[in-house]
């Protein structure tokens, strides 16, 4: 079965304390990508990677730092989480052409 | 930068009506995308048009893709309480895919 998987699901945390949420896929996609999904703002796109140690900017990358290693692995880093960077975060995966697969979402409060 | 602009926001309707949606974009796009986010869910796709002028059916929905691959549009026929949710379309740049802002579906029984 086609899987996308994150974690944690949810996380609170205080802000300057270094987390990261990981996401794994098993369908041998190249491309991966993280969202942010905030009220009103829809899905922003964070980092995107199109191989292994392939990785991009997408349109809201400060703050924020990705890595990837292996092509099943894209984890989300926040070195120095902020208030601002309260939401609820998406991977995805897909390969050219074809539709993204999104994982079950990560929420994250950041007190 | 690319933008990708939907409306409404929100739409409220009782059980039966006719909902929709439009998206457009500030650019060409070569293909777009439709997904549905349930409530406490993650997005789902439901559908790609890459062709200009491209209308796809999945039962009581119709998708259309603009002459000018600018502007699509997702249409529910006879709404029933399972379409409640948020659809968003998603316009394709070559590499990257930017979504709207998506229109919350509520219906009321």
């Amino acid at each position: 079965e086609a899987q996308v998987t994150q974690n944690p699901r949810y996380l609170i945390t205080v802000t300057g304390k270094k987390l990261t949420v990981t996401c794994s896929q098993n369908m041998n996609h190249e491309y991966m990508s993280w969202y942010r999904q905030d009220p009103g703002l829809g899905l922003r796109q964070i980092y995107y990677s199109m191989n292994v140690e392939v990785t991009d900017k997408g349109d809201v990358p400060e703050g924020y730092k990705v890595s990837r290693k292996e092509k099943r692995n894209f984890p989300l880093i926040l070195e120095s989480p902020s208030p601002n960077q309260t939401s609820l975060y998406f991977c995805a995966t897909w390969t050219a052409q074809e539709t993204q697969y999104f994982g079950p979402g990560t929420r994250l409060l950041v007190l | 930068g690319q933008q990708v602009m939907q409306i409404p926001q929100y739409q409220h309707v009782q059980e039966g009506e006719d909902f929709t949606t439009y998206c457009n974009s500030s650019t060409t796009l070569s293909n777009i995308q439709w997904y549905k986010q349930r409530p406490g869910g993650h997005p789902v796709f439901l559908i790609q048009l890459v062709k200009s002028g491209e209308v796809k059916k999945q039962k009581r929905l119709t998708f259309q893709f603009g002459e000018a691959k600018k502007n699509s549009s997702l249409h529910i026929t006879a709404t029933q309480t399972t379409d409640v949710g948020t659809y968003f379309c998603a316009g394709q740049d070559t590499d990257k895919l930017i979504f709207g802002t998506g229109t919350r579906l509520q219906v009321f029984p």
